[in-house]
């Protein structure tokens, strides 16, 4: 099976811009988690979707939104971007909900200027 | 909220050496707890897991131990190679679904 891919790879924007990433799932997986990866505070998860809900949030700001499709697949939003947002943005898939195995995506690189 | 304290954040072993990183966890309902290798720029990789039902998992020269009762878990590597060379991640399921990362350990394997 084709693994869990990412779009884009790389992203570089400015303050104030909003960004939207990508993510689809390996064939059959029907969990999207994301998380935010920076090197001072390590991964940190984000939300999960499983079947087009919203199963779980992270401790992360309003500016930061999600949805999935009847596909599975699942995008990211970030309105208003401010430099901290700078990060890797990683998805991980799993075939059922409540993180269990989960298997990551090569990640966005977005950096906000 | 899980946390989960990840030690060291360095370690530095020779070629052949044992390599050990230790992760204690806050939840005591927490149930799944997987390792995650990552090379430099690539995506982390699931490398083991080990349920609250299990005390120790093996897979060829790395286990994986867990202690409920002191909320711990640690990663073994047993005759480390080069490529073993990587940021290592524990991670706690608690009772809210969500998995709670280590801030890794940066192995490094000298030759």
């Amino acid at each position: 099976k084709a693994g869990v891919t990412q779009t884009p790879r790389y992203l570089i924007k400015t303050r104030g811009q909003q960004v939207t990433l990508s993510c689809s799932p390996i064939s059959g997986h029907r969990s999207v988690s994301w998380y935010q990866q920076t090197p001072g505070q390590g991964l940190q998860f984000l939300f999960e979707y499983f079947s087009e809900t919203q199963r779980n949030k992270g401790n992360f700001p309003g500016r930061f939104s999600g949805r999935q499709f009847s596909n599975s697949r699942s995008e990211m939003n970030v309105s208003t971007l401010e430099l901290g947002d700078s990060a890797l943005y990683l998805c991980a898939s799993s075939p059922g909900q409540g993180a269990e195995t989960q298997y990551f995506g090569p990640g966005t690189r977005l950096l906000v200027l | 909220g899980e946390n989960v304290e990840q030690h060291p954040s360095t370690l530095s072993v020779q070629e052949g050496d044992s390599a050990v990183i230790k992760c204690t966890y806050s939840d005591s309902a927490s149930n799944y707890f997987p390792w995650y290798k990552q090379e430099l720029g690539k995506r982390p990789q699931l490398i083991i897991d080990i349920r609250s039902n299990v005390g120790e998992k093996k897979d060829q020269r790395i286990a994986v131990t867990l202690n409920k009762t002191a909320k711990h878990f640690s990663l073994h590597i047993t005759e480390t190679q080069p490529e073993d060379s990587a940021v290592y991640f524990c991670a706690a399921r608690g009772s809210n679904y969500k998995l709670t990362f280590g801030k890794g350990t940066l192995l490094t394997v000298n030759p």
